[in-house]
């Protein structure tokens, strides 16, 4: 069964960067839209974007251009999420998740979710 | 602009049943929405596809306590033969082009 393996939590202060991961496997990582989830604390699910597997294009939802950076490495199978300049407000979950039609259907796998902490 | 809308919380109790509704706004009304639980301290996890006309497709190991159903903008998730373990948060999900959007979610407690 297709799994998606996160990265382990991450603390960062104000104004670093981190690099969250999700593995999956290597027979299935160019047949489906990976997405980028948030959950701030206490709050829903709110979407971020999406990157093509197949051609490495990143699509970022409203909110979520300049700072936040999808890419992939597909010699590994695994898609990154990286944020910069992190703020108090980035302390959150961040979930992948995958659209197995590669663009029109819901998340039918989640990793199991990285939490990261922004705090001086 | 796609909009789904969930009540905020929900409850029924233990062995009852219960029907939660997801609404799409104006103008989307012939979407596919799927049903996702999240569990207190774990993550998402999918349930069903929806559609329409209120077929439906599960994840797998999904109870076949679950099902889903369709009324115009209206989706439904049914839960029958309440357990402690269904009491979770329950968000649905639609899509558009390069877009996908979540409700706002509703909190199932069960008595």
């Amino acid at each position: 069964q297709v799994q998606l393996v996160q990265s382990g939590s991450e603390l960062k202060k104000p104004g670093a960067s981190v690099k969250v991961s999700c593995k999956t496997s290597k027979d299935t990582f160019t047949r489906f839209a990976l997405n980028w989830v948030r959950q701030a604390p206490g709050q829903g699910l709110e979407w971020m974007g999406w990157i093509n597997t197949n051609t490495g294009r990143p699509t970022y939802a409203q909110g979520f251009a300049g700072r936040f950076v999808f890419s992939l490495d597909t010699s590994v199978s695994t898609a990154y999420l990286q944020i910069s300049s992190l703020k108090a407000e980035d302390t959150a979950v961040y979930y992948c998740a995958r659209d197995p039609a590669g663009g029109t259907d819901g998340f039918d796998i989640w990793g199991q979710g990285t939490m990261v902490i922004v705090s001086s | 602009q796609l909009v789904l809308t969930q009540s905020p919380s929900a409850s029924a109790s233990l062995g009852a049943s219960v029907k939660l509704t997801c609404t799409l706004n104006s103008g989307h009304s012939n979407y596919a929405i799927a049903w996702h639980q999240q569990q207190p301290g774990k993550g998402p996890r999918y349930l069903m596809r929806l559609n329409s006309d209120g077929s439906h497709s599960k994840g797998d190991g999904i109870p076949d306590r679950f099902s889903g159903s369709s009324s115009g903008p209206e989706r439904y998730l049914s839960i029958s033969s309440l357990q402690s373990e269904d009491e979770a948060d329950y968000y649905c999900q639609t899509w558009g082009t390069d877009n996908w959007v979540f409700g706002g979610g509703t909190k199932l407690t069960v008595l």
